[in-house]
C-alpha cells in the first residue's frame, strides 16, 4: 500500500513569489495535515483538511492557504513568499477520528529553499 | 502554555542506558496518545500508540498518567541507532481537532 507522497521533493523560490507544494493521502485516509519545519525547529502546524473542509488552523498568516480536493488530496499555498518561509513542509494523513483511527502518517516533506 | 510539552533535551546517554522522557499535556479530554520518532531532516514515524495505560514493544516501553496528565516513553539498552527526536503527540477528544505535536525530545546515545 502506498504511504503519503509528497511533491515536489525540492522547491526552489524568490522572494515575492508563489508556492504549490501537494500532498495524496494514505488510500482511505480523510484527514490532511500540513506542518512546517524550519531547520532545527519543531513541527508547527499550519492547517487540517478533513473531507474536504479545513477544520482548523495554526498560528500562521492567511498568506499560508490550503484546500483539499474530493479525493482527499491537498494542495497548501504559500503566497508572497518571505526568506523565512524556508523549511520542511510535511503532510501526514490518517483515518477520521469516527472511523476508529486516529495515527497519522507522514510523507517526506517539501523542502522549500526561498532565496 | 503549549497543549503539549517536553523537554527539548538534548538527553546524552551512553549506549546500554537506560532513558526515559516525560511530556505532559494540558486537555483533559484528549483520548489518545503516540510517540513518534524523527531521524534529522527526515519526516516522523511512528513509534508507538498509547492507548490505555500503557503498552510495551521490545526496548520501548510507554505510559500513560491521566491523573497528571502526562505520558512517558521509556528505553532500555539504548543503541547508537536510537540517537533521534522523540515527539509526543496527542489525539483529539473529537474527531474535529487535529493531532497535536509537541517540540520533541533529542537523544544522542554516545558510544
Amino acid at each position: 500500500e502506498a504511504g503519503v507522497t509528497q511533491s515536489p521533493t525540492h522547491l526552489i523560490k524568490t522572494r515575492g513569489q508563489q508556492a504549490t507544494l501537494r500532498c495524496s493521502p494514505i488510500s482511505g485516509h480523510t484527514s490532511v495535515y500540513w506542518y512546517q519545519q524550519a531547520l532545527g525547529l519543531g513541527l508547527q502546524f499550519l492547517l487540517w483538511y478533513d473531507e474536504g473542509e479545513e477544520r482548523n488552523r495554526g498560528n500562521f498568516p492567511p498568506r499560508f492557504s490550503g484546500r483539499q480536493f474530493p479525493n482527499y488530496s491537498s494542495e497548501l499555498n504559500v503566497n508572497a513568499l518571505e526568506l523565512e518561509d524556508s523549511a520542511l513542509y510535511l503532510c501526514a494523513s490518517n483515518k477520521n477520528f469516527w472511523v476508529g483511527g486516529t495515527e497519522a502518517f507522514f510523507g517526506q516533506g517539501t523542502r522549500l529553499t526561498v532565496v | 502554555r503549549k497543549e503539549v510539552e517536553q523537554d527539548p533535551g538534548p538527553f546524552n546517554v551512553p549506549e546500554g542506558a537506560t532513558v526515559a522522557f516525560n511530556c505532559t499535556y494540558s486537555n483533559s479530554a484528549s483520548q489518545s496518545f503516540f510517540w513518534y520518532r524523527q531521524d534529522c531532516r527526515k519526516e516522523p514515524k511512528l513509534l508507538m500508540s498509547v492507548y490505555s495505560s500503557g503498552n510495551e514493544d521490545g526496548r520501548f516501553t510507554a505510559q500513560l498518567n491521566r491523573a497528571s496528565q502526562y505520558i512517558s516513553l521509556l528505553i532500555r539498552d539504548s543503541k547508537l541507532s536510537d540517537s533521534a527526536t522523540y515527539l509526543c503527540v496527542s489525539s483529539p477528544d473529537t474527531g474535529r481537532r487535529a493531532l497535536t505535536f509537541g517540540s520533541g525530545t533529542r537523544l544522542q546515545v554516545q558510544p
